[in-house]
């Protein structure tokens, strides 16, 4: 079953605007990855947060971890069309280092 | 660095033949994983590795599927014999170690007719 639920499943923006995607999960955890995919392509990791903390960035990226609300976030700013992709949830819940993942969130960037 | 690689890129066979996937995971990672993406049901994981040995395939959907890891460099996943059911890309990936960010290969898109 997926732990990991993208909200929303699709999200269309324009080009310099910010896109923020949730994900919520069932059980705890040890840390959550972001992924994205390209169409025709493997998932890239993007960013990792552990349960510990509450806020990571990467250069345009900041994920966020809500684990009372057993809840993330990602948030691209200044977005650009290159960003189009699905974007992914992971769940670690240290069941023999599987992971599980949600159904994930099409953005659409329009130049 | 090489990533995970993948062959075939695409496969479209008929039904009742036997379909073999190859993985070469990435020197050095330690875990191996094959996924399943399907727009119905999402990625689901169907078996893992550890050091080469399944540790667990609870995803593997049934007898048809299986897979091997004969040395640190290869697995294959078999499904013998195919069903048009069966049509999806399967996704293998692996890892250092526990917690750690998982690279995924760029698929084999299999269609069974």
């Amino acid at each position: 079953s997926q732990q990991g639920e993208e909200d929303p499943q699709a999200l269309s923006i324009q080009e310099g605007e910010n896109a923020t995607m949730n994900c919520s999960y069932k059980t705890s955890i040890n840390n959550l990855q972001w992924y994205r995919q390209n169409s025709g392509r493997g998932l890239v990791h993007l960013i990792l947060i552990r349960s510990n903390e509450r806020e990571k960035h990467s250069g345009r990226l900041r994920v966020t971890l809500d684990t009372s609300k057993k809840s993330s976030s990602l948030l691209i700013t200044a977005s650009r069309a290159a960003d189009t992709a699905s974007y992914f949830c992971a769940t670690d819940h240290n069941a023999g280092n599987m992971l599980t993942f949600g159904g994930g969130t099409r953005l659409m960037v329009k130049p | 660095d090489a990533g995970v690689i993948q062959s075939p890129r695409h496969e479209v066979t008929e039904m009742g033949q036997e379909v073999t996937l190859r993985c070469k995971p990435i020197s050095g990672h330690d875990y191996l994983f094959w996924y399943r993406q399907t727009m119905m049901r999402g990625l689901e994981l169907l078996i893992y590795f550890n050091n080469n040995v399944p540790i667990d395939d609870s995803g593997m959907p049934e007898d048809r599927f299986s897979a091997k890891m004969p040395n640190a460099s290869f697995s294959t996943l078999k499904i013998q014999p195919s069903e048009p059911r069966d049509s999806a890309v399967y996704f293998c990936a692996s890892t250092r170690g526990a917690g750690q960010p998982q690279h995924f290969g760029d698929g084999t898109r299999l269609s069974i007719l």
